[in-house]
């Protein structure tokens, strides 16, 4: 059974550095074809892709975010790692961790983490 | 990188049948037949109704069915059922070097 957890602050600060772990089990990510995105939610918006990565470390991400993004794994704790600097009110959403397989296919979702940016 | 357009909103009676639009280009609906849809009820996580643009995961109902058209890929849901009453996005493959996936703009869909 594969699930996936995040955590991490609730509120951040703008201009604050925000990272958000998921731990995830069920599945490792060393099997050829499987990554881990990050996805978030604006509050009564779209769902947008953030950033993937590869079992091969191979990474993703949104164009427009590219500079304030990294992404990371801990194969050995079964951990992806997602660091958004300069946090902004804008930044406000509900942001979920998910698996991804190939075609861009997510199967399995985390519950998803309310992320607010206000001072 | 643009989102995918969705029809905002769509309507229909308990037992008719509704179709959700899915419009991209070439580089992404267009080019390649990974599309996925996903059904998000209110303060939940997506859930996965159909990918590889035809194809249910076990456990989603028949009624729900995925198809495509050059640019355009398409969701029905056929017997329409109050719990069917949620937001539904498309996702579609891009081959991008960047981010390789984009969402549409979504759809409310109501059951009148």
């Amino acid at each position: 059974q594969i699930t996936l957890k995040e955590s991490g602050p609730t509120l951040v600060k703008p201009t604050q550095t925000l990272t958000l772990t998921c731990t995830f089990s069920g599945f490792s990510l060393t099997t050829s074809g499987v990554g881990v995105a990050w996805i978030r939610q604006p509050p009564g918006k779209a769902l947008e892709w953030l950033a993937l990565i590869y079992w091969d470390d191979d990474k993703r991400y949104r164009p427009s975010l590219r500079s304030r993004l990294t992404i990371t794994k801990d194969t050995s704790k079964n951990q992806v790692v997602l660091t958004m600097t300069n946090m902004d009110p804008v930044d406000t959403a509900t942001y979920y961790c998910v698996h991804r397989l190939g075609g861009g296919r997510v199967g399995f979702w985390g519950q998803g983490t309310l992320v607010t940016v206000s001072s | 990188q643009s989102a995918l357009t969705q029809p905002a909103s769509v309507s229909g009676s308990p037992g008719q049948s509704i179709t959700i639009s899915c419009t991209g280009t070439s580089s992404d609906v267009g080019g390649y037949d990974y599309v996925s849809w996903y059904q998000q009820h209110p303060g939940k996580a997506p859930k996965l109704m159909i990918y590889d643009v035809s194809n249910r995961p076990s456990g989603v109902s028949n009624r729900f069915s995925g198809s495509k058209s050059a640019n355009t890929a398409s969701l029905t849901i056929s017997g329409l059922q109050a719990e069917d009453e949620a937001d539904y996005y498309c996702s579609s493959y891009t081959g991008s070097s960047t981010l390789p996936d984009v969402f549409g703009t979504g759809t409310k869909v109501t059951v009148l």
